[in-house]
């Protein structure tokens, strides 16, 4: 069925440090991730996204790597900031539907 | 320019009453989604509409319903409220053709 799961619920780091949260999907015929960022008391906010056609895609301090083979997601943060402490959620869309399926979430502490 | 407004943000009902969400997406957005977030649950999508019309539905029951008005705009209602319908409750906008969803702040109903 259709599933996606992050593998950590919560993931503490030293400020400074570089961040990977991963995250594990099923449904084979997904096309399309997305990482969301949720603070406290706010909507998922976008982070990056990546269709499948790709294996890797940069943003600015982040970078999302996919492996289609073991259906594997994960989110590198370079050299986490305070302001990154919130919880990460995966999200898959399956080709041709307009529907978001969400992971668990990652709650992500950033120690000073 | 604006972002997706949800309105209200909080709100208190009493079991077996019904409430009416409402959602305005971004300018433009004519794509407008739900979501259902719980501490047990997650996040879980309940319907999409794009042009009035219902695209795509998630595993609620019938006491969960939506429309689209022909201004985009959107509104969610569920009836004869039960203590688990307590939950975020998120809208999200998109472009057509489009998966990056933008997603408001929510509204924080709790059922007593």
């Amino acid at each position: 069925g259709e599933s996606v799961g992050l593998h950590l619920p919560t993931l503490s780091v030293q400020e400074g440090d570089n961040s990977i949260i991963n995250c594990a999907y099923s449904n084979s015929a997904s096309d399309y991730f997305i990482w969301y960022k949720q603070e406290s008391g706010k909507g998922p906010q976008f982070i990056i996204d990546i269709r499948s056609n790709m294996d890797k895609r940069q943003g600015q301090r982040v970078t999302v790597l996919l492996n289609k083979t073991v259906k594997h997601l994960s989110l590198q943060i370079a050299a986490t900031q305070p302001g990154d402490s919130a919880v990460y959620f995966c999200a898959e869309n399956e080709q041709g539907a307009q529907k978001l399926v969400f992971g668990q979430g990652t709650r992500l502490t950033i120690n000073p | 320019k604006a972002g997706v407004t949800q309105t209200p943000r909080y709100l208190i009902k009493t079991r077996g009453q019904q409430v009416t969400l409402s959602c305005s997406p971004i300018s433009g957005h004519r794509s407008v989604s739900w979501y259902q977030q719980t501490p047990g649950q997650g996040l879980q999508f309940l319907f999409e509409y794009f042009s009035e019309t219902q695209r795509n539905k998630g595993n609620f029951p019938g006491r969960f319903s939506g429309r689209q008005f022909s201004n985009s705009r959107s509104e969610m209602n569920v009836s004869t409220l039960e203590l688990g319908d307590s939950a975020l409750y998120l809208c999200a906008s998109s472009l057509p053709g489009s998966y990056g969803y933008t997603f408001g702040s929510g509204t924080r109903l709790t059922v007593v």
